[in-house]
């Protein structure tokens, strides 16, 4: 069965610190992976699509572990601004049937 | 910076009546989807569109669902006989290859 699986949270960090999550999916063969950035009740829009060799775009790192099926995501210095929810999404072959995760809930705290 | 328009913003229907969701995803694009999110869940999957006709569907797209590109630029979901649990956020989205996929601000479907 396709999955994406996330710890739903919700994270709660002081502003300014580091905060990592991870997401595991289960199709092996899955093609691409990204990190979408959802605010509350408005469409998801793309934070950071993520490569084998692991990307970095300022305060966000992505990796990617394919030898245990997991995406991470690393937030340096957080802002205020940096709460949302943040879904994994899985693309697991080329028709782009994107496979989403629930999504982790980040509250950043002044 | 090219966008996806979904309309209407927000659509409150009665429970059997029907309601058609409107896209126009980026002119140059050729995939299109529909996911819906239900308040408080994840996103799913509905439909993918490819070259004029469905390429791949999830079970929650039944009959009562069904999409169009009418014009060569909107995109549309029509659901037939709505019931309380279509209450959700519809999402279009559209990409080529080597992008990545771009969403509307989504349909908020309200049924009563």
């Amino acid at each position: 069965r396709k999955e994406v699986e996330q710890d739903p949270g919700p994270f709660n960090v002081p502003e300014g610190a580091t905060v990592a999550f991870n997401c595991t999916y289960s199709n092996s063969a899955s093609q691409s992976f990204f990190w979408y950035r959802q605010d509350c009740r408005k469409e998801p829009k793309l934070l950071m699509s993520v490569y084998s060799s692991g990307n970095e775009d300022g305060r966000f790192t992505a990796q990617l572990n394919r030898a245990s099926q997991y995406i991470s995501l690393l937030i340096r210095d957080s802002k205020l601004s940096d709460s949302a929810t943040y879904l994994c999404v899985v693309n697991p072959d080329s028709n782009y049937q994107l496979i989403w995760g629930a999504g982790t809930k980040l509250i950043i705290k002044p | 910076e090219p966008e996806v328009t979904q309309t209407p913003s927000h659509q409150v229907t009665q429970m059997g009546q029907e309601v058609i969701l409107r896209c126009v995803p980026i002119s140059n694009h050729l995939y299109f989807y529909w996911y819906r999110q239900i308040l408080g869940q994840k996103v799913e999957f509905l439909v993918s569109f490819y070259n004029n006709e469905i390429s791949e569907k999830s079970e929650i797209f039944d009959d009562q669902f069904s999409v169009e590109r009418p014009d060569g630029s909107n995109f549309t979901l029509k659901i037939r006989s709505t019931k309380l649990e279509d209450s959700a956020m519809y999402f279009c989205a559209s990409y080529d290859l080597n992008t990545e996929a771009f969403f509307g601000q989504g349909t908020r479907l309200t049924v009563v």
